[in-house]
């Protein structure tokens, strides 16, 4: 159980074009779901909360207008990078909490999505 | 603020020798919740262990180990007689009580050599 799926594993695309990446937790539901990237050989770093219903939470720096989020159902986020630059080129991976858990537990993983804009 | 440190950024060793990673956080919570992930090559974390804060019993599960000090805020990952398929990139992360963000480290990338 507590499996996320993200969609597609990787994708290229031109500069200027619009990418669409999924996030799915497959068996349990989560109203609330996290999108980081990373940067070659480089950490980790969150860029906003997806929230279930309502406007995500993006953090300091991110640019709100340019990777849009949108939590339409318990499971399921999206991030839409638009006008895709060749700077946007990185790894996003998405985390999502089981609800149904008891206690605090660790937040899961998506396998990662490897964006290339050319 | 809340702050993780992984000050070796890669280490290198022959098959079957002994290694440790260092991660050492920073954090106003009194409760928190410290992880490491492996990251092979493929990009996807793989989940290794979660440790409480209210917890400091070191855990060993086969080859890892990991030593849980509070007094020094370090939380360090042992592998024991280390192989080629732990060569990874790992990342030590810290969250606090109530919120599921993740603060990870800068990553420590093991190399370990046939």
């Amino acid at each position: 159980g507590a499996v996320v799926s993200q969609h597609p594993s990787w994708v290229i695309c031109k500069s200027g074009t619009s990418v669409k990446i999924e996030c799915r937790s497959l068996d349990f539901q989560a109203t609330t779901m996290f999108w980081y990237r990373q940067f070659p050989k480089q950490s980790l770093m969150l860029m906003a909360t997806s929230n279930e219903g309502s406007k995500a939470t993006y953090e300091q720096g991110v640019e709100k207008d340019k990777f849009l989020i949108n939590h339409a159902s318990l499971t399921l986020s999206t991030l839409t990078v638009t006008s895709a630059h060749p700077e946007d080129s990185s790894f996003y991976i998405c985390s999502a909490r089981d609800l149904d858990r008891v206690g605090n537990t660790e937040a899961f993983f998506g396998q990662g999505t490897r964006l290339t804009v050319v | 603020a809340q702050k993780v440190t992984q000050a070796q950024t890669e280490i290198s060793v022959v098959e079957k020798e002994d290694v440790t990673l260092d991660c050492v956080y920073e954090t106003r919570d009194t409760t928190y919740y410290l992880f490491w992930y492996k990251q092979p090559p493929s990009g996807e974390l793989v989940f290794l262990i979660r440790r409480n804060s209210f917890d400091e019993q070191n855990e060993i599960s086969g080859r890892y180990s990991w030593n849980f000090q509070k007094s020094t805020s370090s939380f360090n990952f042992t592998i024991t007689a280390s192989q080629v398929v732990d060569s990874a990139v790992y990342f030590c992360a810290l969250r606090g009580s109530g919120t599921y963000k993740y603060i990870f480290g800068t990553g420590t990338r093991l190399k370990v050599l046939a």
